[in-house]
């Protein structure tokens, strides 16, 4: 099956400071992508869908100044979470599908640990 | 609104025995519907769709499930667990548009012993 490469797969930083997840579809060209967030023990919850070249569609209750999603390339998607605080720890997955394409492929998962 | 439930929060069952994960779902119009396996701390891996035809569906893994459109169900099956299967399961549904995401059920652990 297609591949989607996530990095970090886990990163720890600051109150404070930002952090950038890059997402990356290895072998097919994503037209769209989707960000979502899980809590532990808990289901995935969506934040946002991006389509490529467009702006995301943020669900309601995110912030999409404190979650900056870019969808630049086919190939491609950053979610950075601005000035994270303790509570945006969490477990962030992307998945990505293709034009067309029935079913979407997921990364691995970064585990996000703000101290 | 599309939703999913997954009405058990743990599934127990022996080696070797036959295993079921029950799942509904709510959706406008025809669903497309999925099973992910999810480990801990990793992302999820894809077991198996129904998107239109049998609705008896294979997937990895030796895994199945049925889609019931009366019941609105897509429960997933295996005939015989391993202790391997010991993970986190998730049952999902989207509806035939582009751009739409998969809607989560909460999750179903499963839990095989020896």
């Amino acid at each position: 099956g297609a591949v989607v490469s996530q990095h970090p797969s886990r990163v720890i930083c600051k109150s404070g400071t930002s952090v950038k997840i890059e997402c990356r579809s290895l072998d097919f060209q994503a037209t769209t992508m989707f960000w979502y967030r899980q809590f532990p023990k808990q289901s995935l919850m969506l934040m946002a869908t991006s389509n490529e070249g467009s702006k995301a569609t943020y669900e309601q209750g995110v912030e999409k100044d404190k979650f900056l999603i870019n969808h630049a390339s086919l190939t491609l998607s950053t979610l950075t979470v601005t000035s994270a605080h303790p509570e945006d720890s969490s477990f962030y997955i992307c998945s990505a599908r293709s034009r067309g394409g029935t079913e979407a492929f997921f990364g691995q998962g970064t585990r996000l640990t703000v101290v | 609104a599309q939703s999913v439930a997954q009405p058990e929060d743990q599934v127990n069952v022996a080696e070797g025995n036959p295993l079921t994960v029950k799942c509904t779902y709510s959706v406008s119009g025809n669903p497309y519907l999925f099973w992910y396996v999810q480990y801990p701390n990793r992302g999820l891996q894809f077991l198996l769709k129904y998107i239109t035809g049998d609705n008896l569906v294979k997937g990895s893994y030796g895994f199945e499930a049925e889609f019931n459109k009366s019941q609105t169900s897509f429960h997933l099956k295996k005939p015989s667990a391993l202790v391997s299967d010991s993970a986190l399961y998730f049952c999902a549904v989207r509806v035939n548009q582009a751009g739409t995401a998969l809607i989560f059920g909460k999750g179903t652990t499963l839990s095989v012993s020896s």
